[in-house]
């Protein structure tokens, strides 16, 4: 079955950090970069960064430049969010995505998974 | 504040065709691709347009997509039930070293 799971978020306090991951299965992972998008609770949607399929290269949105970073382990079919300095802001349901290609050039995502709530609060 | 802009919410009977905008700019829709998602209460978002206007395979001919400059709309014609969801505009941003923005989303409600 293709599929994206995600696991490790909880409620933190400003400034602590938390580590998501995300493994896929059913599909060829290095194949494939790799997004994290998170949603908001007023509902939208931002995203997060990516990570080429090869992890040689990687993007973040400005907010969380700094304090996050995406990371992957092809051969455990792994992706990986680390998040250090966490701020209420970061908080929402944290998807991670596949991208279609190996590298972002189109920027649109083919497979999401659950996702998994990170709460940022003191 | 999401950089694409998409009305809040649009509705629509049974049957009907319903269209939702999105606007953007010249360093986004502009030279770029625009992408479409639909979420379902307590679901994950899902592809239903890549590319402005190619349909993934299972998404009902129903909807379709276009692009004009810097500007895309979605429609959905033939509404039903359960269409209604959350629909999402994103395109990439060539601005600030490259990255992905969506729209805030578009409410469909099924009268």
């Amino acid at each position: 079955q293709v599929q994206l799971v995600e696991s490790g978020g909880g409620v933190v306090q400003p400034g602590r950090s938390l580590r998501l991951s995300c493994a896929g299965s059913g599909f060829t992972f290095n194949n494939y970069a790799m997004h994290w998008v998170r949603q908001t609770p007023g509902g939208g949607l931002e995203w997060v960064g990516v990570i080429w399929y090869d992890g040689s290269q990687k993007k973040y949105v400005e907010s969380v430049k700094g304090r996050f970073t995406i990371s992957r382990d092809n051969s455990k079919n792994m992706l990986v969010l680390q998040m250090n300095g966490l701020r209420v802001e970061d908080t929402g349901l944290y998807y991670c995505a596949r991208d279609p290609a190996t590298s972002p050039r189109f920027g649109y995502f083919d497979l999401w998974g659950r996702g998994t709530r990170v709460t940022v609060s003191s | 504040q999401s950089v694409l802009t998409q009305p809040p919410s649009v509705s629509g009977t049974p049957g009907q065709r319903v269209t939702i905008s999105c606007s953007g700019s010249n360093s986004d829709i502009g030279p770029n691709t625009v992408n479409w998602y639909q979420q379902l209460p307590g679901m994950a978002p899902k592809l239903i347009i890549f590319r402005n206007s190619q349909r993934p395979s299972g998404v009902p001919d129903r909807f379709s997509g276009s692009k004009s400059g810097t500007s895309a709309s979605l429609a959905i014609s033939g509404l039903r039930s359960e269409d209604e969801a959350d629909y999402f505009c994103a395109a990439w941003d060539d601005s600030l070293s490259g990255r992905v923005i969506f729209g805030g989303g578009t409410k469909v409600t099924v009268l």
